[in-house]
This record gives C-alpha cells, structure tokens and sequence, in this order.
C-alpha cells in the first residue's frame, strides 16, 4: 500500500527556520517525482517544490532562494528546509507523488501545518 | 491569482449535470500540457479525480469526465450526488514557472 506521512510541522516565528519530512512506504523515492504541494487557510492548492527521480529539482517563485527540497533514498525519505520563514508561508504543507514522466499528483500525503507567527 | 482561472463556485440539484471550467494560457495548457483534476473534502487532502485530460483512477465514477480544447479544460459531473460537494482544483504544468500550476479552486454545492 503507497503511503506518504508528513511531520516536522508547527509555530514558529518570522524568519525562523522548520524542516519537514515526508517519509513514504509501498515504493521508493527514487522511482517517481516527489513534490511539496502547500495550502494556506482557506485558500487553494499552490505547488511547492519537485523532486525529480534524475536528483534536479525545482520551486515555486514565492519560495525560491529560501526552501530546499532534499531525498535520503535510504530512508526513503523526502524533505523540505524551509528559512527565513515569513507569514505568508502559513499553510498545511502536503508531500505528493508524480509518476515519472507525467504532470499530476497521484498520491497525497495528511498534511503537516505550519505557522508563521510571533 | 492563480494562473489557472476556475469558477468560485457551481451548483446543482441532485441528478442535474454539472460542468467546471478551467481557464489556462500558452504557457500552460495552451502549450499542449495535460490537466489534471482533483477532489478535496474539507479537513482532508486532495484527490485526483481526472488524470491526463480524461482517464479516471480505478474507483471513480464514470459520472466524472474531462475535456481539454485549446486553453481550456472541463470538469462534467453528471447525476449530481449529494456526496460530490466538495471543491475541485484543476492542475497543469507551466513551461515559464518550470513547475506545477493550480486553479483557484470550485466549490461544488449540492442543493
């Protein structure tokens, strides 16, 4: 059974720093796309950051320069280092699965909130 | 603003169609890129309801359709159940962002 758990959520403070983990069972990391897609409350869906199975990644402009999107295959493991945190960065954070070579979301993880907040 | 333009929101009885549009560019769906559907219920993670324009996953009605014509996609519901409400995202790939592209979202409302 394909399942994704996130975790490494909470409140922090603006310009603070978090880092969460999605950790995944029922395939391997390496074998698809791996994404952070977040939603604010209230709001849509806004994609995050990709992982590709080849190691190039990607983000989003709102975030770019201050998350990294990292893999640890052996503990089949995505992350998201999140810096220099501000509110608008507030949102349940959803790790996701792209199937190689195709655009969409196949598998979502719960969720993990995260506050931006003094 | 999202760079896919949905409806705020959409209606219908029960056993009514219903159809949500989903508005791109050339950047997007316009280029040729897939559109993808999802389902969220309140306090759960989305979906996918529609993959590659109109493949269904195993489990979803064939009451749920997609089209994609030009820069735009649909989202058909037919033989509205009170159990569809919920709001639907549609999703492409933008070749200028080189990533992941979502529409506003639709609240679907069963009357």
């Amino acid at each position: 059974e394909v399942q994704l758990v996130e975790s490494g959520g909470g409140l922090v403070q603006p310009g603070g720093s978090l880092r969460l983990s999605c950790e995944v069972s029922g395939f391997t990391v390496t074998s698809h796309y791996m994404n952070w897609v977040r939603q604010a409350p209230g709001k849509g869906l806004e994609w995050v950051s990709i992982f590709y199975s080849g190691g190039t990644t990607n983000y989003a402009d709102s975030v770019k320069g201050r998350f990294t999107i990292s893999r640890d295959s052996y503990k089949n493991t995505v992350f998201l280092q999140m810096d220099s945190l501000r509110a608008e960065d507030t949102a349940m954070y959803y790790c996701a699965r792209t199937p190689m070579f195709t655009t969409y979301f196949d598998s979502w993880g719960q969720g993990t909130p995260v506050t931006v907040s003094s | 603003q999202s760079l896919l333009t949905q409806p705020p929101s959409v209606s219908g009885a029960p056993g009514q169609n219903v159809t949500i549009s989903c508005t791109g560019a050339s950047s997007n769906i316009g280029a040729g890129y897939d559109v993808h559907w999802y389902r969220q219920f309140p306090g759960t993670a989305p979906k996918v309801l529609i993959y590659e324009n109109n493949n269904r996953p195993s489990g979803v009605p064939d009451r749920f359709s997609g089209s994609k014509s030009g820069t735009s996609a649909s989202l058909a519901i037919s033989g509205l159940q009170a159990e569809d409400e919920a709001d639907y995202y549609c999703q492409s790939y933008d070749s200028r962002l080189n990533g992941g592209v979502f529409g506003g979202g639709t609240k679907l409302t069963v009357l």
